[in-house]
């Protein structure tokens, strides 16, 4: 079975800085799709970046972007010149491929708080 | 589009009565999903439908709990009769590639008093 592992619960960087959020997860799969998804307090939570497996180029979504390391099974989020309205918990999710299943495996989240 | 869509936002009840979620899903999605989120449990999948058929309903946490999807263009999650420990956020999310992941609706947060 798939498990996504988010080690660090909360973080807090000052408006501006660049910040690193962690997730690592274990699989047998070859094929699969990584996600980091955002869910400010609003609660609405939102697809930030996404990742193909057999891409090895990393994902860049404007000032978000990922390390994905698939032979070390990890898949962190830089968020550049951090925003006040970027604090939000932070999921991590994992969805394999090959089969009709659509089911997305979540990581337990990181709590992102950015300072003014 | 709008979106996934949920109602009501918010919702109150006491305990032992009948409660409905509404989901209306993005125009064209095949795969509609209803999720609990819980402080203590976090996230947690109750059901999914695939072309309005339910495909896996294992998250279903009792008989209490049910889900219909009658069309393409809407769903309901129905609790009766609810408890106090059914208190979540409940999310409808919709797909129609698994690419691109989940859209998600804005929650209905549930309180059973």
């Amino acid at each position: 079975a798939q498990t996504v592992t988010q080690s660090q619960p909360e973080m807090s960087v000052q408006e501006a800085e660049t910040v690193t959020l962690s997730c690592t997860y274990d699989t047998s799969e070859n094929n699969y799709y990584l996600f980091w998804y955002k869910q400010p307090p609003s609660r609405q939570m939102i697809l930030v970046i996404r990742q193909e497996a057999y891409k090895q180029q990393n994902a860049t979504e404007n000032r978000f972007s990922v390390n994905f390391q698939k032979a070390a099974k990890s898949f962190s989020l830089k968020i550049s010149d951090s925003q006040l309205g970027d604090t939000a918990m932070y999921f991590c999710a994992f969805m394999k491929l090959g089969d009709s299943n659509y089911q997305l495996i979540w990581g337990a989240g990181t709590k992102l708080i950015i300072k003014p | 589009d709008a979106g996934v869509i949920q109602s009501p936002r918010h919702e109150v009840t006491e305990m032992g009565q009948e409660v409905t979620l509404r989901c209306k899903p993005i125009s064209g999605h095949d795969y509609l999903f209803w999720y609990r989120q819980t402080m203590m449990r976090g996230l947690e999948l109750l059901i999914y439908f695939n072309n309005n058929v339910p495909i896996d309903d294992s998250g279903m946490p009792e008989d209490r709990f049910s889900a219909k999807m009658p069309n393409a263009s809407f769903s309901t999650l129905k609790i009766q009769p609810s408890e106090p420990r059914d208190s979540a956020v409940y999310f409808c999310a919709s797909s129609f590639d698994r690419a691109y992941g989940y859209t998600f609706g804005s929650g209905t947060r549930l309180t059973v008093v």
